[in-house]
């Protein structure tokens, strides 16, 4: 049962233009979604999180979007550049869950095209 | 600030033996410790929580006796696998919060490759 789906496996853009990575939840009593970012032979590292009392959060090049009826958030990169390119994870918990457990998604692969 | 590490980086063994793998908070004290395992191409499962001095709290289907988790310190906890069997290889990876907030941010070891042949 994946509770947060990351669709797309892979994504490349190119260098400059806006990256959209997209993620899915099927579990409504999640309340706070994140982005890690994941470079090989590395460990996630945090990016950016939402609280579901909002619909964006924005942090420099990095803006997350929340579409609590949908079940969607979505991460912008905006303007791209080549060192963005690693593995998006997102990944999502819930008071219900347990006090700090999270459920990631299968990642997405973002290739920055130069 | 904020550096997890974990050792060994990659490991080797037979089927039978046991594996310890440490995660270590290196420049903050972690009140929470966090073991995930991914599969290739998969999403990081979260296997065990633990806390420093308490028992691991497990997640459903993880047997406790084949995963040991010890958190002696509140910059150290080991992931013993005992009795390892080929189907244990996989990317073992912890990770590790200063606070008990769900909000505060785990930082994440480098991963441990797992082999059993």
């Amino acid at each position: 049962d994946q509770q947060v789906k990351q669709n797309s496996p892979s994504l490349s853009v190119q260098e400059g233009r806006i990256s959209i990575l997209n993620c899915d939840y099927t579990n409504s009593m999640f309340d706070y979604f994140l982005w890690y970012k994941k470079y090989p032979a590395e460990g996630p590292t945090f990016l950016i999180s939402i609280s579901s009392i909002k619909d964006k959060n924005e942090d420099g090049r990095f803006t997350v979007f929340l579409n609590k009826s949908a079940k969607h958030l979505s991460l912008h990169i905006v303007p791209s550049q080549p060192g963005d390119s690693a593995v998006y994870f997102c990944a999502a918990s819930s008071r219900i869950q347990g006090a700090q457990k999270l459920v990631f998604g299968q990642g997405t692969r973002l290739t920055i095209n130069p | 600030g904020a550096v997890v590490s974990q050792h060994p980086s990659w490991v080797i063994c037979k089927s039978g033996t046991s594996v310890k793998i440490e995660c270590r908070s290196l420049d903050f004290q972690a009140t929470t410790m966090f073991w995930y395992r991914q599969f290739p191409k998969q999403s990081l499962m979260l296997m065990a929580t633990s806390n420093e001095g308490s028992k691991a709290t497990y997640e459903q289907g993880v047997e406790k006796d084949k995963f040991l988790i010890n958190h002696a310190s509140l910059t150290l906890s080991t992931l013993t696998v005992t009795s390892a069997h080929p189907e244990d290889s996989s990317f073992y990876i912890c990770s590790a919060t200063r606070g008990a907030d769900r909000t505060d941010t785990q930082y994440f070891g480098p991963g441990t490759r797992l082999t059993v042949l």
